[in-house]
């Protein structure tokens, strides 16, 4: 099956600094790969995808970017907010699968 | 109703009794998986339910477990004879059509204490 590894752990940043999240995966048969934002006490949502056929997505603050060839992709959050502050988790499916496998998750403390 | 929806939302139990944990999914949707989240974990897959056909229970971590969906709709993960390692955030989660590359949209979870 497919392993994904996701670092940093933890990352506190500044407010209005940038967060970088950043993921691996070790199945090149992997091809869409979705980011969850889990608050405290709530259940992880969907905040930005991006499917294999596309290097990067972007919406608003935040960026997502695929590489194929080294089999990983980034989550990238600008001008970050106290709001911000959460449990992130990557993902990556199989073409063929029916499950997600995801990451361990990073805690961002974003500071004011 | 407009998100997925989990009960209880909180449960505690005693070592050896089973527990059953409710999911009712977006209306609509055909897919719906079942993960464990242990504290500071990742999720865990457990079991996916897409439409009539035979569940995925590949992520079942023994025959203690199982869970069912009826009519299509509502699930109920069951986990019998509970151990104090069971004890997690048990996530429900639903999405429209898995093959076109939906994110599911999880419910809150259950928080599973076993005492």
């Amino acid at each position: 099956g497919e392993n994904v590894e996701q670092h940093p752990s933890t990352l506190s940043v500044q407010e209005g600094d940038s967060a970088v999240i950043k993921c691996t995966y070790s199945d090149s048969a992997s091809n869409y790969f979705p980011w969850y934002k889990q608050e405290l006490g709530k259940g992880p949502q969907l905040i930005i995808d991006i499917r294999s056929n596309v290097g990067e997505k972007k919406d608003q603050r935040i960026a997502v970017t695929l590489n194929k060839t080294a089999k990983h992709f980034s989550l990238h959050i600008t001008e970050t907010q106290p709001e911000d502050s959460a449990v992130y988790f990557c993902a990556a499916r199989l073409q063929s699968g029916n499950q997600f496998y995801f990451g361990t998750g990073t805690s961002l403390t974003v500071i004011p | 109703g407009a998100g997925v929806s989990q009960s209880p939302s909180n449960k505690v139990t005693e070592k050896g009794k089973d527990v059953e944990l409710r999911c009712d999914p977006i209306s609509g949707h055909t897919a719906l998986y079942w993960y464990r989240q242990s504290l500071g974990q990742g999720l865990e897959f457990l079991i996916y339910f897409q439409g009539n056909s035979a569940p995925d229970k590949s992520g079942l971590p023994s025959d203690r477990f199982s869970a069912e969906r009826t009519g299509g709709s509502v699930s109920t993960l069951t986990i019998q004879r509970t151990q104090q390692e069971d004890s997690a955030v048990y996530l429900c989660a639903s999405s429209l059509a898995p093959r076109f590359g939906d994110g599911y949209t999880f419910g809150s979870g259950t928080r599973l204490t076993v005492v």
